[in-house]
């Protein structure tokens, strides 16, 4: 098993569709992030989870809800998004949840919104 | 406001060596990490520097200075697979990582 996977890879959805984003990280880390990377742009953090708590939201729209069932496994639910939304959304694991670590990122999932 | 400043977009020659400059505006100051994203792929850990000077890893060495807040990422012996995104981040007082837009490098044969 690869460190970070996410799926789906690619997701296309309607403004009033409802869908999730998966993540799950076979590194035994105790942090874990989610990231929206959009063109020309920096990294955005969105959440970041620490042994399953919710230690960070970056004043993100109550339109993306993460959950962090276990410290294996990190979802982002989304639900009437906007265009703007259209980005690449990255999760990443580290040991611990200060960031002195390096980040270990999945490859992404590649969402559009029509 | 924080802020870290890199090249948009940068091209050299296969075989050259090239430098990927980063400058840094952090609330204090933690570190500051390289990482390489492959386009379609994850960002993968490059370099973490937090004292000054120079570190070699192979063909990649990173620099620091603390004083003038700035990095530099240079790549030796340039080969086409190092056609890639290279996203400078500064670790702040908090431990906050402020991200740069990336530098997107494409070498020419």
């Amino acid at each position: 098993e690869t460190g970070v996977t996410q799926t789906p890879r690619h997701l296309v959805m309607g403004m009033t569709n409802k869908k999730s984003l998966k993540c799950e990280q076979h590194l035994g880390h105790n942090a874990m992030y989610w990231y929206k990377q959009s063109a020309k742009k920096p990294l955005e953090l969105m959440f970041v989870y620490n042994f399953k708590e919710q230690t960070e939201n970056n004043s993100v729209p109550s339109r993306f809800s993460p959950e962090c069932p276990n410290s294996s496994h990190l979802f982002l639910h989304l639900h009437t998004l906007q265009p703007e939304d259209s980005a690449l959304y990255l999760c990443a694991s580290s040991q611990g949840g200060d960031n002195t670590g390096e980040l270990f990122f999945g490859e992404g999932s590649r969402l559009t919104v029509l | 406001g924080q802020n870290i400043d890199q090249p948009t977009e940068m091209t050299a020659t296969e075989g050259a060596i090239v430098q990927i400059n980063c400058t840094y505006q952090t609330s204090g100051f933690n570190g500051l990490f390289w990482y390489q994203q492959h386009a379609g792929e994850a960002p993968t850990f490059l370099s973490y520097n937090v004292l000054d000077g120079l570190e070699e890893k192979g063909r990649f060495s990173s620099f620091l200075s603390r004083s003038k807040g700035y990095s530099y990422l240079l790549l030796k012996e340039l080969q086409m697979k190092d056609s890639a995104s290279y996203l400078c981040a500064g670790l702040d007082s908090n431990y906050q990582l402020i991200w740069g837009a990336g530098t997107k490098l494409i070498i020419k044969p």
